[in-house]
């Protein structure tokens, strides 16, 4: 079972700020991750996919691979209030999810 | 990424009766799963559907409660059996396309037993 670790939040942020999203592992043999966003009352939905080391940028969005410090982050910059939802990362193969970090952008 | 049909999108039982939810893919993909989560809690895998055999059941899930079948490469259905007001939840299939990627879901199926 691959084991990762998410910063339980819940996190809140202003209107415009960078939202940082954080979660660790400890499967060395890890090779990628998934970012993935729920909105309350919706099924999840991928937003990030990050398959090697260093940074991967998407719009607003940025994740980091850091294999390692075992690390992987979601920047979101100039967060909008429609960024509002947990957000849950998961290497590949990985089943399970945790709770995953609940983010609330406040206008 | 492959699109997902659930259906239904929801449903209102009565206690004792049983319910199939359909989970449909436009393409053919590697893996599927049936997924369990209630209001502001966390996913949970409740099995993964095998292509032509039975499924594999995760801990504390079994199969004369949940029946799945998955006949082929883009279908699968979950059945929840004798139902009873602890299984009102939202169920949901989620598929992978192949090896080393994402999981997608499908919309869900918001289940409410009376």
């Amino acid at each position: 079972q691959k084991e990762v670790e998410q910063n339980s939040g819940p996190l809140s942020v202003p209107e415009g700020a960078i939202a940082s999203l954080n979660c660790t592992y400890s499967d060395r043999g890890s090779q990628s991750f998934f970012w993935y966003r729920q909105y309350s009352g919706k099924s999840p939905e991928l937003i990030m996919s990050i398959y090697s080391n260093g940074d991967k940028e998407d719009g607003r969005f940025t994740a980091q691979l850091n294999k390692a410090s075992q690390y992987v982050s979601l920047l979101i910059r100039d967060s909008q209030p429609s960024d509002s939802a947990t957000y849950l990362c998961a290497p590949t193969g990985q089943l399970t999810f945790g709770s995953g970090t609940q983010l609330t952008v406040l206008p | 990424s492959a699109v997902i049909s659930q259906k239904p999108s929801r449903d209102i039982c009565q206690r004792g009766t049983s319910l199939t939810i359909q989970c449909q893919v436009d393409s053919q993909v590697t893996m599927m799963f049936w997924y369990r989560q209630q209001p502001g809690q966390s996913l949970t895998l409740i099995a993964t559907a095998n292509q032509g055999s039975e499924a594999t059941y995760e801990s504390g899930f079994v199969i004369d409660k949940f029946p799945i079948s998955r006949p082929n490469l883009t279908f699968s259905t979950l059945t929840v059996s004798n139902m009873s007001p602890e299984d009102s939840s939202i169920y949901l299939c989620s598929v992978v396309g192949g090896v080393g990627q994402p999981q997608h879901f499908g919309d869900g199926t918001r289940l409410s037993i009376l």
